[in-house]
Formats: structure tokens, C-alpha cells, sequence
């Protein structure tokens, strides 16, 4: 079965410190993979997406970037963290068909102090 | 590029009582569409989706929804809600023209009072 792994699960940064948050999925080969930012009020917003290795599509602008150095794994990196980056970030995949529903991983808790 | 509009916030019902949670969406091509829950202290899970076919959908635990093309909603609905419906509910959009974003609502948190 296919499983999702995200970690850590809670991470407190200073302001201006890198960032690197990772994402595994196991049971499946050539994921589309997200990563989401939570926040009360706002629901999840949609950072980045890629559908292959080294693809990376860009919805917000924002001090955050994204890679895809394997199949399944999902990295989302920041060289210098603002205040604004605090939030609940979500790695999720899917199949390649946009009907089918997101897998999500447990989430990071980020507070950049 | 599509959107999605979840017009409440948060919705507070008694036990027992029906429950809708509304959702629009604005899309320039056909779509597909989701309702995700996530309960407290829980991950995301899917509730139902629409995909085609029958504009009545059913899912999860009671719940059911109904895609209106018109009125580019999708609104939610459960006939008598319980406590354990608490919990925070997020409308979703695919494009199905192959492409590979699930934009989300802003969500509605539920709030079942005894």
C-alpha cells in the first residue's frame, strides 16, 4: 500500500535561518506531489506542485522553493525565513488523474520566531 | 485558472438538526470536484467527490452534495448532523483538461452543539 512520510513534525526557526522540510512516498512510482500551506482562515494554499523528476511549477511567489531530486521525493526548502513563513505546510500526491483524491502526509507545524 | 469560494466561515448547528455548507467555484473548463474533511488533530481525508454522471453524490458518514453546473457550486449537505461532524470542511477543484492543480477552499469549520 502506498504510504506518505513527512517530516519533522514540528520545527521552530529563527527568523532568517534556512529551511528544509522533506517529503517521501512510498507503494507508487511517478507521483504528482504537492506542498500546501495551511493557515486558520485562509485554508490550503497551493505553493508548488510537480508531475516528474526536476519539474517544479510555482503557484505563489514567496521566499520558499521547491525540488524534486527523485521520484518520490518532495523537498521544500527557504534560504533565509521571514516571520510570514510561519504555518502548517502539507506534502500530499496523487496519481497522474486530477479525479483522484490527494494523499496527505501528517504536516509540519513551522513557527519562525 | 480556477477558484474556489467556501461563503461561511464557520457554521454553528445543534445535534440532530441538517447542516449545508455552500461552495462556489469559478472555472474556465470542466471540473472535477471534492469535499475533504479534517478532523480535529487529524489529517485530511476525503468525504466525496464529482466527477460526472449523477449530480448527487454520496459519501462518508452521511454526507452528500450536489453539483449544479448553472451555479458553479457544490454545496454539502447532511440531513442530521452528530457531534463527532465537528470538524473543519475544505471544497476542492481539479481541472480535467489534464491538468495537475487541486485548488482548495478557504474552509468551513462545523461546530455540532448538544
Amino acid at each position: 500500500s502506498q504510504t506518505i512520510h513527512q517530516w519533522p513534525a514540528t520545527l521552530v526557526q529563527p527568523v532568517g535561518s534556512p529551511l528544509s522540510l522533506e517529503c517521501t512516498v512510498e507503494g507508487t512510482s511517478n507521483p504528482n506531489l504537492y506542498w500546501y500551506r495551511q493557515a486558520a482562515g485562509r485554508g490550503l494554499q497551493l505553493l508548488f506542485y510537480s508531475v516528474g523528476i526536476g519539474q517544479i511549477s510555482s503557484e505563489v511567489p514567496q521566499n520558499l522553493s521547491a525540488s524534486r531530486p527523485q521520484d518520490r521525493q518532495f523537498i521544500l526548502s527557504s534560504k533565509k525565513l521571514l516571520l510570514s513563513d510561519s504555518g502548517f505546510y502539507l506534502c500530499a500526491w496523487r496519481t497522474g488523474s486530477p479525479g483522484e483524491k490527494l494523499f496527505f502526509g501528517s504536516g509540519t507545524q513551522l513557527s519562525v520566531l | 485558472a480556477q477558484s474556489v469560494t467556501q461563503l461561511d466561515s464557520q457554521v454553528p448547528v445543534f445535534e440532530e438538526a441538517p447542516v449545508e455548507l455552500r461552495c462556489n467555484y469559478s472555472s474556465s473548463v470542466s471540473v472535477y470536484l471534492f469535499w475533504y474533511v479534517q478532523y480535529p488533530n487529524q489529517g485530511l481525508q476525503l468525504l466525496l467527490k464529482y466527477l460526472s454522471g449523477s449530480t448527487l453524490v454520496k459519501g462518508i458518514n452521511g454526507f452528500e452534495a450536489e453539483f449544479n453546473k448553472s451555479q458553479t457550486s457544490f454545496h454539502l449537505r447532511k440531513p442530521s448532523v452528530h457531534i463527532s461532524d465537528t470538524a473543519e470542511y475544505f471544497c476542492a477543484v481539479s481541472e480535467n483538461t489534464g491538468g495537475f492543480k487541486t485548488i482548495f477552499g478557504a474552509g468551513t469549520r462545523l461546530f455540532v452543539k448538544a
